[in-house]
């Protein structure tokens, strides 16, 4: 898998939009996005992936560089629930059978 | 959506005692499913992949006769901590593959060894 760079941490006040950048200069073009974030004492939990095109669901948009080689996770309105690490994992799709490997991710702080 | 829930969520134990960790999906069948520690402030590390039905495979410097994994069934994986030490306490999670390369994972299991 490529190897992805991301922030040590981030500050956000709260209804505002937190942009979460990680770069993966090395991604190949099998290669998804995946974002995954974890809330203290829990279990990761999925949010989103993307392979170039932008993506939202009901959690978070997913931007995509053109090149490939960043995107930003964003959670639009940011909640003092959305405190949690944030790990940016580049991944192929056809890898379901073998396990994530995860960095240090970005530790996000949202405060009132 | 797909579940995985794992138990216990917390054991507290004494030292030399061995503990099971119990890791089921709940609503999609697993081949093939993962267990990580994570130590405080640091990052969740790959421990083994358990495979249903076979022999799990373990990562370098997990010692796989002190953490035993079985996967007897498409639902069902443990790790059993053997004569568990202090050094042994962490957070345990599990996780499992569905739909692609996404992963679910389990709430974590807090193991205290006194």
């Amino acid at each position: 898998d490529a190897k992805t760079t991301q922030p040590t941490s981030m500050d956000c006040a709260e209804g505002r939009a937190a942009n979460l950048p990680c770069n993966h200069s090395t991604i190949s073009g099998n290669e998804y996005v995946y974002w995954y974030r974890q809330i203290h004492s829990q279990g990761p939990q999925y949010i989103i992936h993307g392979l170039k095109n932008n993506e939202t669901n009901e959690m978070a948009s997913l931007i995509i560089t053109e090149d490939r080689k960043s995107s930003t996770l964003i959670l639009p309105h940011a909640t003092l629930r959305d405190t949690a690490v944030y790990y940016c994992i580049v991944r192929a799709i056809n890898q379901a059978g073998t396990a994530l490997i995860f960095g240090k991710g970005t530790t996000l702080s949202v405060s009132s | 959506g797909a579940v995985v829930s794992q138990h216990p969520s917390r054991v507290i134990c004494k030292s030399g005692t061995s503990v099971k960790i119990e890791c089921r999906s709940l609503d999609f069948q697993a081949t093939t499913m993962f267990w990580y520690r994570q130590f405080p402030k640091q990052s969740l590390m790959l421990m083994a992949t358990s495979n249903e039905g076979s022999k799990a495979t373990y990562e370098q410097g997990v010692e796989k006769d002190k953490f035993l994994i079985n996967h007897a069934s498409l639902t069902l994986s443990t790790l059993t901590v053997t004569s568990a030490h202090p050094e042994d306490s962490s957070f345990y999670i599990c996780s499992a593959g569905w739909g692609g390369a996404s992963q679910h994972f389990g709430d974590g299991t807090r193991l205290s060894i006194l």
